[in-house]
């Protein structure tokens, strides 16, 4: 099936400090991904919508202003969290729909887990 | 609103062992997909299936199986002799015809640890 690869797996900043995620789609083009956020033993939460070329569309309760997404490519789409502090640290997953696989199914990346200090 | 309940939060069986992971799910569409994702301690989501709320047949692949059952709202899931590297959470999911494909509600999930 397609790949979604994200970078990077595993980040560390201080509080105050803004962290910024990619999300890549391998070997085919996304005009949509989309930003999940997974707190410690529990579900997946979406988080927003980020479509290329135009604005990212946010779920109820995201605050856009601290996620900010661009989606600059059909291969690329950045979630930098801003200004982050202890309670942004996550798991945060980005996903894209799977061409390969019939509608309706994703295939996620592997994740970015995002810790402040 | 959508809603996928896992009500297994743990489950831990010897190698070999069946093991069935249940999910229970609510909505009033009536046209809707469900799944089944697996995740592993690397973290990325593996997709397993997908069905439509058309499709009450059962599919078996491989050691893998999915019972769906729209009266009582329930997406099953039964791996057969299990084996370790079945090790994961596992995550059952929904998403509305209606809404973006890219939504999906997941439940909980169960994590399952299969012990040689």
């Amino acid at each position: 099936g397609a790949v979604v690869s994200q970078h990077p797996s595993r980040v560390i900043c201080k509080s105050g400090t803004s962290v910024k995620i990619e999300c890549r789609s391998l070997d085919f083009q996304a005009t949509t991904m989309f930003w999940y956020r997974q707190f410690p033993k529990q579900s997946l939460m979406l988080m927003a919508t980020s479509n290329e070329g135009s604005k990212a569309t946010y779920e109820q309760g995201v605050e856009k202003d601290k996620f900010l997404i661009n989606h600059a490519s059909l291969t690329l789409s950045t979630l930098t969290v801003t200004s982050a502090h202890p309670e942004d640290s996550s798991f945060y997953i980005c996903s894209a729909r799977d061409p390969l696989a019939g509608a309706n199914v994703l295939t996620f990346g592997a994740g970015s887990r995002l810790t402040v200090l | 609103a959508q809603k996928v309940t896992q009500a297994q939060t743990e489950i831990s069986v010897v190698e070999k062992e069946d093991v069935t992971l249940d999910c229970v799910y609510e909505t009033r569409d009536t046209t809707y997909y469900l799944f089944w994702y697996k995740q592993p301690p690397s973290g990325e989501l593996v997709f397993l299936i997908r069905r439509n709320s058309f499709d009450e047949q059962n599919e078996i692949s491989g050691r893998y199986s999915w019972n769906f059952q729209k009266s009582t709202s329930s997406f099953n899931f039964t791996i057969t002799a299990s084996q370790v590297v079945d090790s994961a959470v596992y995550f059952c999911a929904l998403s509305l015809v209606r809404t973006s494909y890219g939504k999906l509600t997941f439940g909980q999930g169960t994590i399952l640890t299969v012990h040689p």
